[in-house]
């Protein structure tokens, strides 16, 4: 079985550009989740959708940040205009779905951004 | 807000030595504690614990969950320079009054784990 893939593995970009992060979950993943570790801190929540439709986007840090998952299958997650501190690893994670029993998450590889 | 402290932060130990990592939390409706494994990339799952006193076990890796004392302790018996890495401690509450935020994990720093041959 293939794990949750992201692209790019790592992106440098300048502030104020934008960058899309892509999230590939494990086939058959109805739960797909973001996370971000900025440096020297702890993993944190960004937002959760089930399938398609966005469960919990209370994660999310301003309005500069969209994330999306037509067709709920793969998702992206696009900032726009970047600022420097948006620089972190950015995690993509999935898991099965039953309702709201909790189902342990696999995580992919991340998505250094880098802004400079 | 839901807090997760690991320790420690760091630890050198040499092959063969036994380690033990703590976590220990304070989440609102605590449903289950989980333990990954991240050695270059992705986060790797090794356990999620649900229920106090019940040890989990995984070749040379066990876990168990205290309730009472909210925390958890992840054991490598006979270390191997393999198990060099940051070992992660992450949470899920319980649904909250909205039922919305059920799938968040939050959590701990990490321990960087370095095993020497």
């Amino acid at each position: 079985e293939a794990g949750v893939t992201q692209f790019p593995s790592h992106s440098v970009i300048e502030k104020g550009q934008t960058v899309t992060l892509r999230c590939d979950p494990i086939s058959g993943h109805d739960n797909l989740y973001w996370y971000r570790r900025v440096m020297g801190k702890e993993i944190k929540f960004l937002l959760h959708f089930v399938k398609e439709s966005k469960q919990d986007e209370s994660g999310m840090p301003n309005n500069r940040f969209l994330a999306e998952r037509t067709g709920g299958t793969y998702s992206t997650l696009k900032v726009q205009p970047a600022e420097l501190e948006d620089s972190g690893v950015y995690f993509c994670a999935s898991s099965r779905y039953a309702g709201l029993f909790q189902y342990e998450q696999y995580f992919g590889p991340g998505t250094r951004l880098t802004v400079t | 807000e839901d807090k997760v402290v690991q320790s420690p932060l760091s630890l050198v130990v040499h092959e063969g030595d036994t380690v033990t990592l703590n976590c220990s939390y304070e989440v609102t409706n605590f449903r289950s504690l989980l333990w990954y494994k991240q050695e270059k990339k992705a986060p790797t799952f090794l356990f999620m614990l649900t229920s106090s006193g019940i040890e989990k076990k995984s070749g040379r890796l066990s876990s168990i969950l205290d309730k009472k004392e909210l925390s958890s302790i992840l054991n490598i018996t006979a270390t191997q320079t393999g198990d060099s890495a940051i070992y992660l401690c992450a949470v899920f509450r319980g649904l909250d009054a909205g039922g919305t935020s059920y799938g968040k994990l939050t959590f701990g720093q990490g321990t960087i784990l370095t095993v020497h041959p």
